[in-house]
Order: C-alpha cells, then structure tokens, then sequence
C-alpha cells in the first residue's frame, strides 16, 4: 500500500545545514514534493522532483533520491530562524490523476 | 494573484447543524480536493474532483459531501457534523498532467 513516513522532529543551530529524510514504500510513484507549512498558515510548495531524477537542486534547497531505498531528502543550506516551520514529504502516482500521498510532517526547529 | 481561497477560516458549530466550507480557485485548474490535516497523521484526502461534475472519494470521505458545479469552486459539506470532525482542513488544486498543488489558507472547524 501507499506509505510515507518521516521523522517528527530536527532541531539546528542557525546557519548549519539540515537534512530532512523521508522513506515511501510505493514504487510506482511519480513526483515526489516538499511541501512546508509555517504557523497558521497553509502548505506552500518548495520544490519537487521525477521519479526518474536522482537530484535537484534550487537556490538553498537540495532534493536527493535513491529510489533503490525509496528514500527522499531535502537538505536545507545556511538554516535560517524563518526556514522553522513543518516538512512535508508527498508523492504522487501514475494513473490519470495526481492524487497526492503525505507524510506526518517533520518540525524543524531553528535555534540561535 | 492566482490563489485558493477558503472561507470561513476559523469556525465553531455544534453537533448536527449542516455547514459548507466554500473553495474558489482562479487558476483554471482541473484537479481539486479537499485535505483534513490532524495531529501526528498528515494531511489525508476527503474527496477530490477531476473536472466539472466528477467527483470522488477519497481516502476518509465518511461524514463529507462535494460538489463541482463550476471549473472554480468545489464546496466542502457537512451535513451533519460530529465532534470527530474538528480538524484544519485545507482545499487544494492542480492543473492536470502533473505538479504540484496550490493549497488554501485553511479552515481551522471545531464541533461541540
């Protein structure tokens, strides 16, 4: 069945890296997203990649795939106090319609 | 500004009394749903529609109804609400062939 699943938490200090994991079980997906969503507010995309991509990368922001281990990750260059918000991981499958697939969220909390 | 919009954004009714959630989108996109986010679990998908006048269940569609009537608007409906229904739900749309979906701001419903 469709399953993704992320870890809950991450905490860094300002200015390192973070690195956000997320494991699907699905094979047959098709896009896989980063979705971030700041208090009160809803869920904006950050950036997404093809199931037939192994990384992208987009300002701050790096994606890496191993569909191998059906891992996806998204590390996040130089943290900033306002990239502390909640990841999500999303996929999508083939079959006419993008029905999107989420994870329980990561929060990551950004420390000074 | 190409957007979702819900309304209302907070709400509070009590147990049985009939209630719509109403969703607008000025992207022309053919793919909408509607999402309900709770604690630990993600965002799980309550209906979502292909086009005008086709709609589907998605993976928690008990208690919920939906229409397409117009391209732009897909109402959520509660017709009668119960307290396992407090949630933070969120509209979504796509334009069809892949990417990612644009999200509301977010209805935060609360049952009494």
């Amino acid at each position: 069945g469709e399953d993704v699943e992320q870890s809950l938490f991450l905490s860094v200090r300002e200015g390192d890296s973070s690195v956000i994991n997320c494991t699907y079980t699905d094979s047959s997906s098709t896009y896989l997203y980063w979705y971030k969503q700041e208090p009160g507010a809803g869920l904006q995309l950050l950036t997404y990649i093809f199931s037939n991509m192994d990384m992208k990368q987009d300002q701050r922001l790096t994606v890496l795939l191993n569909k191998k281990d059906k891992h996806l990750s998204l590390r996040i260059a130089d943290t900033q106090t306002g990239d502390s918000a909640i990841y999500f991981c999303a996929e999508t499958f083939s079959g006419g319609y993008n029905k999107l697939i989420f994870g329980a969220g990561t929060r990551l909390a950004v420390h000074p | 500004e190409a957007q979702v919009t819900q309304n209302p954004r907070y709400l509070i009714t009590v147990t049985g009394k009939k209630l719509t959630v109403t969703c607008s989108q000025n992207m022309n996109h053919e793919y909408m749903s509607w999402y309900r986010q709770d604690p630990g679990l993600g965002l799980r998908q309550i209906y979502y529609s292909m086009n005008v006048e086709v709609t589907d269940k998605g993976d928690v569609p008990e208690g919920y109804k939906v229409s397409r009537k117009e391209k732009r608007n897909f109402p959520l409906i509660l017709e009668s609400p119960s307290p396992n229904q407090t949630s933070l739900y969120f509209c979504a749309s796509s334009p069809s062939g892949g990417g990612g979906y644009t999200f509301g701001s977010g209805t935060r419903l609360t049952v009494v």
